[in-house]
């Protein structure tokens, strides 16, 4: 069974700092298939990034991905106000347990 | 603009079951799987199945195997989730989402979530 580990759990910044996430498979599986979700309070998860570094559609060229199995980054250039959030990679049918980014 | 409308919230007893609606708009209903993940109170994302709308074939996570049922109506563009033998811990916001055309299960549009909340 697949397991993703996100860390760290808890990411404390400034706007306009530069936040880096990291994701770890616990094995691999396809390394082109990782997608990351942001989710405010009481909102649904949005698609932020998919195939490790496609940004979906709308989504601001301040957040990027990359990496390759079993490591991945989602990387949020310059911090602003609404990015404040939690955030989720995924690949296949397996969700990491989520960071918080707070202020 | 693609839209997932959900269903309204439930309160359910334990052992019983509940069935959530996902009414999708704005885009070909049959051309998209449609996924069902669920989120207990402060906890993580927990994926619970995929449906394909046009041939009705479903695949569940082994946790939720002979619990689930995932069905459609073409006619009606609706995606339903259906939980039996309800229990304390499956209070949760449960969400269907669209999976991806590249079927690598990245899910780019969801519903608003429906709270389903077990309690005696």
């Amino acid at each position: 069974e697949l397991v993703l580990t996100q860390s760290p759990g808890t990411l404390s910044l400034s706007p306009g700092e530069r936040a880096t996430l990291s994701c770890r498979a616990s094995h691999s599986v396809s390394s082109s298939n990782l997608a990351w979700y942001q989710q405010k309070p009481g909102q649904a998860p949005r698609l932020l990034i998919y195939g490790v570094s496609s940004r979906a559609t709308g989504i601001p060229d301040r957040f990027s991905g990359s990496g390759s199995g079993p490591d991945f980054t989602l990387t949020i250039s310059r911090l602003e106000p609404e990015d404040f959030a939690v955030y989720y990679c995924q690949q296949s049918t397996t969700f990491g347990q989520g960071t918080k980014v707070e202020i | 603009q693609v839209q997932l409308l959900q269903s309204g919230a439930e309160v359910k007893n334990p052992g019983a079951s509940v069935k959530v609606s996902c009414k999708a708009s704005g885009y070909t209903f049959t051309r998209y799987d449609v996924n069902w993940v669920r989120q207990a109170p402060g906890q993580g994302l927990e994926w619970m199945g995929w449906m394909n709308p046009k041939r009705g074939n479903t695949g569940y996570a082994q946790k939720f195997q002979g619990r689930v049922t995932m069905t459609r109506s073409t006619s009606m563009t609706t995606a339903y989730m259906e939980l039996s033998s309800l229990r304390f811990d499956d209070t949760a916001v449960y969400y269907c989402a669209r999976e991806m055309a590249t079927n690598e299960g990245e899910l780019d549009n969801w519903g608003q979530g429906t709270l389903v909340t077990v309690s005696s």
